[in-house]
């Protein structure tokens, strides 16, 4: 079946950077492009980026342009999301999603990644 | 950024009752809203798209309805399952961004 399966908990400290995983099967990696988005404690799902996996072309969310990079492997069927200089309120659920029409409609289980000193 | 506000913000109800979830956005998105499911410690679930569209797979007592700034979800006859959170997403301007969701709980 259509899955997308994330890498597991992150612990970082302040400044360093986090890089996560993201893994589909069920389906053809390149028919589809992929979001990632977050979620902090008590707030609500925030966008960060979307990656074309056809050509690798990405588009990136302005409040986090500069600290995040959004990758493929299309041979390994897998998409990587990589933020750097981590700060605690960075810590989340980070989440990939596969983009249908600019919705999303099969998501990972999510990545906890916890920033403290 | 269009920002999205979802009200009530918990909604207590029993099995087979009605529930009406609703989404507001600060400027029009036309018919570019989606719904989603979550439960804890689950992924999100896609439930209807394009304001009225229901998602593969998703039962028919979930129905949504509206256009430009306000959008409503209704499930017509409340299953155990459906106990959850709810929230919306627009995709009709960059960024994307979501509600911050209503938790829909057992009375």
């Amino acid at each position: 079946q259509v899955q997308l399966v994330q890498s597991g908990a992150e612990v970082k400290k302040p400044g360093a950077s986090v890089k996560v995983s993201c893994k589909a099967s069920g389906y053809i990696f390149t028919n589809y492009a992929l979001h990632w988005a977050r979620q902090a404690p008590g707030q609500r799902l925030e966008w960060m980026g979307w990656l074309y996996t056809g050509n690798g072309n990405t588009k990136y969310s302005q409040k986090f342009q500069g600290r995040v990079t959004i990758t493929r492997d299309t041979s390994a069927s897998t998409a990587y999301m990589e933020l750097s200089s981590l700060r605690s309120e960075d810590t989340a659920v980070y989440y990939c999603a596969r983009d249908r029409d600019h919705y999303m409609d099969v998501w990972g289980k999510g990545t906890t990644v916890t920033v403290s000193s | 950024e269009i920002v999205l506000t979802q009200s009530p913000a918990t909604l207590s109800l029993s099995p087979g009752e009605r529930a009406t979830l609703s989404c507001r956005a600060s400027q029009s998105v036309s018919s570019y809203l989606a719904w989603y499911q979550q439960k804890p410690g689950q992924a999100p679930r896609l439930l209807i798209y394009d304001a009225s569209n229901r998602a593969t797979g998703i039962p028919a007592r979930f129905s949504g309805s509206g256009s430009g700034t306000d959008f409503t979800l209704t499930i017509s006859s409340l299953e155990p399952e459906d106990f959850a959170v709810y929230f919306c997403q627009q995709r009709s301007n960059w960024p994307l961004t979501f509600g911050q969701g209503t938790r829909l709980e057992t009375k």
